[in-house]
């Protein structure tokens, strides 16, 4: 079946620091692949998405490449602030479905 | 600016009561969703709606119905609330996919639901 694995969290990190979370994805054929974030208190924002193989989808200083040959779709981001303090989300479309999987999603915290 | 509202933020409600729970999108998208969240499971899909009055079930239909009488709104129903229902519920809208064309859900800000 369809299934997308994501880190645990939370991931706790300063300000300015490297941020990667980890998306690994089963999948058949060719799915489309997205992160969303989501703020406290709020519903689920596409942050960046990826069609094809070795597509990067970036935004807001985000970034993640779509990995076939891993079957990857890690997120990063060179410089966090405490506002992208959020919960993000990996997700998949497989081809032909009209739904998303999505996974379990890690919790990153930002301390000034 | 586009958008998919859920009609509450907060509900508490008791255990057997009939919940309504809905969800409209002004984008005209054919596809709509509900999902519910729950910490550490992450969302599940309870069931979607491709057309008016069509619906096909998710990974978790078990004890909830949904209507689509109009193509802007999308209903979640709670036949007989349980406790193990109580949980954040999230609609989304999304238009046809094709091949190189995917631009994912719009969500709604979701609705939390107790049940006592």
């Amino acid at each position: 079946g369809n299934s997308v694995t994501q880190m645990e969290g939370p991931v706790t990190l300063s300000e300015e620091a490297f941020l990667t979370i980890n998306c690994t994805y089963t999948a058949t054929g060719y799915p489309s692949l997205f992160w969303y974030v989501q703020y406290p208190g709020e519903g689920l924002q596409l942050l960046l998405k990826a069609t094809k193989a070795d597509d990067k989808g970036s935004n807001k200083g985000f970034e993640a490449t779509y990995r076939k040959e891993t079957t990857s779709f890690h997120l990063e981001k060179g410089s966090v602030q405490v506002s992208d303090s959020a919960v993000y989300f990996c997700a998949l479309r497989p081809t032909g479905r009209r739904a998303l999987t999505f996974g379990s999603g890690t919790r990153l915290q930002v301390q000034p | 600016d586009v958008k998919v509202t859920q009609s509450s933020r907060y509900l508490v409600k008791r255990t057997g009561e009939k919940v309504f729970l809905e969800c409209v999108q002004d984008m005209d998208h054919e596809n709509m969703f509900w999902y519910r969240q729950d910490p550490g499971l992450g969302l599940r899909l309870i069931y979607f709606s491709y057309d008016v009055k069509m619906k096909e079930k998710g990974d978790i239909p078990e004890g909830y119905s949904v209507s689509r009488e109009k193509k802007e709104r999308f209903s979640l129903i709670l036949e007989s609330a349980s406790t193990n229902q109580t949980s954040m519920y999230l609609c989304a809208s999304s238009s046809p996919s094709s091949r190189g064309q995917d631009y994912g859900y719009t969500f709604g800000s979701g609705t939390r639901l107790t049940v006592v």
